[in-house]
């Protein structure tokens, strides 16, 4: 079956450390996502990409950074610059692209932690 | 710029009870609109979505929405809420080219 796959499920971050968020789907979808999700405040997008090689920033990208050297995976570093980097994050990808008329299809989430 | 707003944070209704979720947006044109579940700690999966036709839109698990162009809303609807039901519920709009834009969410109790 097609999805996507958010790996790992919990992360543990130390302080000054960078990390990196796996994201991969089989859907053939050209548009990746992420988001980052804090209670109260539903999603925020931190980037995202339209086609391979290329990637935008969204709203509240200071202190992450993305890549999209291949369709099927987009993955998120968290960096050392995130003061916090506390949330649940999430992937998503789409078709033909923002805005489409289908949805986005969401991974099931990894949760970051920082200790 | 678009804006989606979710009037309730939180909602607490009885097993079997009825249920309306509210959803108001801001948006020149008709947009695309969208209903979408979480579970704790999951994704967010598709309810139901519009974006063209018929304003009452049937979706999975016995949801449907209503697109109300006058009032700029797509409240979600469910006849008998189910235990199962208790998630976080969020709106989104979009446009063709434009970012999906996602509501603040509904958290929705169910008490027996």
């Amino acid at each position: 079956d097609g999805g996507i796959t958010q790996s790992p499920k919990y992360l543990f971050r130390k302080e000054g450390q960078n990390v990196t968020l796996s994201c991969e789907q089989n859907l053939n979808h050209d548009a990746m996502y992420w988001y980052r999700q804090d209670p109260g405040q539903g999603l925020r997008l931190i980037y995202y990409s339209q086609i391979v090689n290329d990637f935008q920033k969204g709203d509240i990208a200071e202190g992450y950074s993305v890549s999209r050297e291949k369709k099927e995976s987009f993955p998120l570093t968290v960096t050392s610059a995130q003061k916090n980097p506390t949330a649940f994050y999430l992937c998503a990808s789409s078709i033909p692209g923002t805005g489409s008329p289908y949805g986005y299809t969401f991974g099931s989430g990894t949760r970051l932690t920082v200790v | 710029a678009q804006s989606v707003t979710q009037p309730d944070i939180h909602i607490t209704v009885s097993e079997g009870a009825s249920l309306e979720l509210r959803c108001n947006y801001s948006y020149g044109a008709t947009p695309y609109l969208f209903w979408y579940v979480q579970s704790p700690g999951q994704g967010l999966q598709l309810l139901l979505k519009y974006f063209s036709g018929d304003t009452l839109v049937q979706g999975i698990k016995g949801f449907e929405a209503e697109f109300k162009r006058s009032q700029s809303s797509f409240n979600l609807r469910k006849p008998s809420v189910h235990w199962s039901d208790a998630a976080e519920y969020f709106c989104a709009v979009a446009h063709t080219g434009n970012q999906f834009y996602f509501g603040t969410g509904t958290s929705l109790t169910v008490i027996p």
